[in-house]
């Protein structure tokens, strides 16, 4: 069975210092990789994707993820962190299959002190 | 692009009644997702439509549960009757495309409150 885990509830960071956010997962077949944010109050908004190619993918807001095979691992990094990456982030994975359901991890808590 | 349109942004009813959730997912998808998310469980993928038709509703927690797709521009989720524990933040997110490369883009949620 496909899963996701996301080892820290929250994660504190000082501003301007690089964060990492963790995730790993399991899943049969070749995983496809996301990481959303969720503001409060707000829904979760996309900020990048492995399918495959390049280990290290590239997204929104200068975030980037690197995807680790061996230890089935996508962490979300960013080299700077700013007070408004404070938020909640979620790692989600598809395996391979028919299906088209997104595995969600539980979510960890972003707080960036300035 | 809108995006994702989910109305009401909040309801707050009273327990036994109807509760009805649309979603108008972005023009041209052809996915669609409802979510539900509480403290408690998380993020919990209720049931998803491709082209209209559900393909997997396992996560509808029980018969009082329902979602309809009558068109491409349109979906509802219903609760009838409603009960306090049904109460959280509900989501649309909708994709198009190539399976497993689709990115789900998510709606603004509904946050239902039965007392």
């Amino acid at each position: 069975a496909q899963s996701v885990a996301q080892p820290e509830d929250q994660v504190n960071v000082a501003e301007g210092n690089p964060l990492t956010v963790k995730c790993t997962y399991s899943v049969s077949g070749n995983p496809y990789l996301f990481w959303y944010v969720q503001y409060p109050n707000r829904g979760l908004q996309f900020l990048l994707k492995y399918i495959t190619g390049d280990n290290l993918v590239k997204g929104s807001y200068g975030f980037e993820a690197e995807f680790n095979k061996s230890q089935t691992s996508f962490h979300l990094k960013k080299p700077s962190a700013l007070v408004s990456d404070s938020a909640l982030y979620f790692c989600a994975v598809k395996g391979g299959g028919a299906t088209n359901k997104l595995i969600f991890g539980t979510g960890t808590l972003l707080a960036v002190q300035p | 692009d809108a995006g994702v349109i989910q109305s009401p942004r909040h309801e707050v009813t009273e327990m036994g009644q109807e509760v009805t959730l649309r979603c108008k997912p972005i023009s041209g998808h052809d996915y669609l997702f409802w979510y539900r998310q509480t403290m408690m469980r998380g993020l919990e993928l209720l049931i998803y439509f491709n082209n209209n038709v559900p393909i997997d509703d396992s996560g509808m927690p029980e018969d009082r549960f329902s979602a309809k797709m009558p068109n491409a521009s349109f979906s509802t989720l219903k609760i009838q009757p409603s009960e306090p524990r049904d109460s959280a933040v509900y989501f649309c997110a909708s994709s198009f495309g190539r399976q497993g490369t689709d990115t789900q883009y998510f709606g603004p949620g509904t946050r239902l409150t039965v007392l």
